[in-house]
């Protein structure tokens, strides 16, 4: 069975203070691993998809990284307006367009 | 512009009342998909749908229906028979074959049991 674990649930930053979220995930035949941001009410925001391991994508003050068996978001230089819920997922080969989804990690940014 | 709606935003149902969350989308994606959410659980799959008439249950069916009639439309009921209903309710859509795209979600819809 497919599993994604995120760490930590929460994480409160202040301003400027970098860090990074965990994905962990077990998963045979790994298709993508997709990170979405999810702000309070609100439906999830896509932000990458990653397919292999040592693969990086970048976006203004967001990395996200891959090995074999965990993926790492890393924010650089928080602000406020990065608060918010960061979801992993993954596709696996053979659950077609499926995605299984992580539990999330809350992220507060404190100015 | 393009995307998924969700209707309403609030609902709220009684006990052993049948309601209908409607999810519509202009984007012409494929596939389309029913997730719930609760507090500190993350996403689970109710029911996707990859083509017009055909549709599969995911990890948590029970108590639900669905139905895609047109392409653009994914229509859930929550049946009385779901006994914990109350939760955030997300409908997403994709394109098939283009994994790299990811999904796209609706807005939500928040429904309480009174």
């Amino acid at each position: 069975e497919d599993q994604v674990t995120q760490s930590p649930e929460a994480l409160r930053l202040q301003e400027g203070e970098s860090s990074s979220l965990n994905c962990s995930y077990t998963v045979s035949g790994l298709r993508g691993l997709f990170w979405y941001r999810q702000d309070p009410g609100k439906g999830p925001e896509f932000l990458f998809t990653l397919y292999s391991a040592g693969e990086e994508k970048e976006k203004e003050r967001l990395k996200a990284t891959l090995t074999k068996k965990e993926s790492f978001l890393h924010i650089t230089a928080p602000k406020p307006e990065d608060s918010a819920t960061y979801l992993c997922a993954v596709a696996q080969e053979t659950s077609g367009s499926r995605l299984t989804f992580g539990e999330g990690t809350q992220l507060t940014v404190n100015p | 512009d393009g995307g998924i709606t969700q209707s309403p935003k609030y609902l709220f149902r009684k006990e052993g009342q049948n309601v209908t969350l409607s999810c519509e989308q202009n984007l012409n994606h494929d596939a389309m998909y029913w997730y719930r959410q609760d507090p500190g659980q993350g996403l689970r799959l109710i029911y996707y749908s990859q083509i017009v008439n055909d549709f599969q249950k995911g990890d948590i069916a029970e108590g639900y229906s669905v139905s895609r009639e047109k392409k653009e439309s994914f229509p859930l009921t929550v049946t009385s028979a779901q006994k914990n209903p109350t939760a955030f309710y997300l409908c997403a859509s994709s394109i098939l074959g283009r994994t790299g795209f990811g999904y796209t979600f609706g807005s939500g819809t928040r429904l309480t049991v009174v």
